[in-house]
């Protein structure tokens, strides 16, 4: 049974910082892995999608890396800005055995100005 | 084109009484989700369609909740006799085909008096 963990649950930091997030997975037999982002009130937005052949994949100030042996994915965010405050929540796929889709439970992020 | 909607975005109800959740997906997205999110956690897996079928219903939590989808493109949640733990906010999601890029509509808040 899939099982997804995001630390931290909770993170501050200061405008301008890089800051890295994290996303644990107990099956590697992944198809890809989806990061989203979640504003309050709101739908989630897809940010990446990164297969699971892929070692990473980039958007703008996004990185996301997979390393499936490890059972780990990371959301690193350069040059934060207080409007990269939100909710951020990584999720998996079913695999062979379904089609449910398994989310952490995110890590809020809170970027200061 | 236009994103995934979702009406109504808000319900409040009885106890009791019947409820219709409706998805509109994007055009051309033969794969279909619906989720159940409760406050500070990740979206719970309820039931995913490929095409007009359930392909896996494993996430519905007793015989109250039941989804459709005859056509293959818009969708409808039902729960019947609802109950106060029902209330959460409702997402519906959908992509290209399983297990693709998953794109999700604002939601619809329940809230079950």
């Amino acid at each position: 049974k899939q099982e997804v963990t995001q630390i931290p649950a909770a993170l501050s930091v200061p405008e301008g910082e890089n800051l890295v997030l994290n996303c644990s997975f107990t099956d590697s037999a992944i198809y890809n892995l989806q990061w989203f982002r979640q504003d309050p009130g709101k739908g989630l937005t897809s940010l990446l999608l990164i297969q699971s052949s892929q070692r990473e994949q980039t958007s703008g100030r996004l990185n996301a890396s997979l390393d499936k042996s490890s059972g780990r994915s990371t959301l690193y965010i350069a040059a934060s800005q207080p409007g990269d405050s939100a909710t951020y929540l990584c999720a998996i796929p079913g695999n062979t055995g379904g089609f449910k889709t398994i989310f952490g439970a995110g890590t809020r992020l809170f970027v200061k100005a | 084109g236009a994103g995934v909607s979702q009406t109504p975005s808000n319900k409040v109800t009885e106890k009791g009484k019947y409820v219709e959740l409706r998805c509109d997906p994007i055009s051309g997205h033969t794969a279909l989700y619906w989720y159940r999110q409760s406050l500070g956690q990740g979206p719970e897996f309820l039931i995913y369609f490929q095409g007009t079928g359930a392909a896996d219903d494993s996430g519905l939590p007793n015989d109250r909740f039941f989804a459709v989808r005859p056509e293959g493109s818009v969708s409808t949640l039902k729960i019947q006799r609802t109950e106060r733990g029902d209330s959460a906010v409702y997402l519906c999601a959908s992509s290209l085909t399983s297990r693709n890029e998953q794109f999700f509509g604002p939601g619809t808040r329940l809230t079950v008096l």
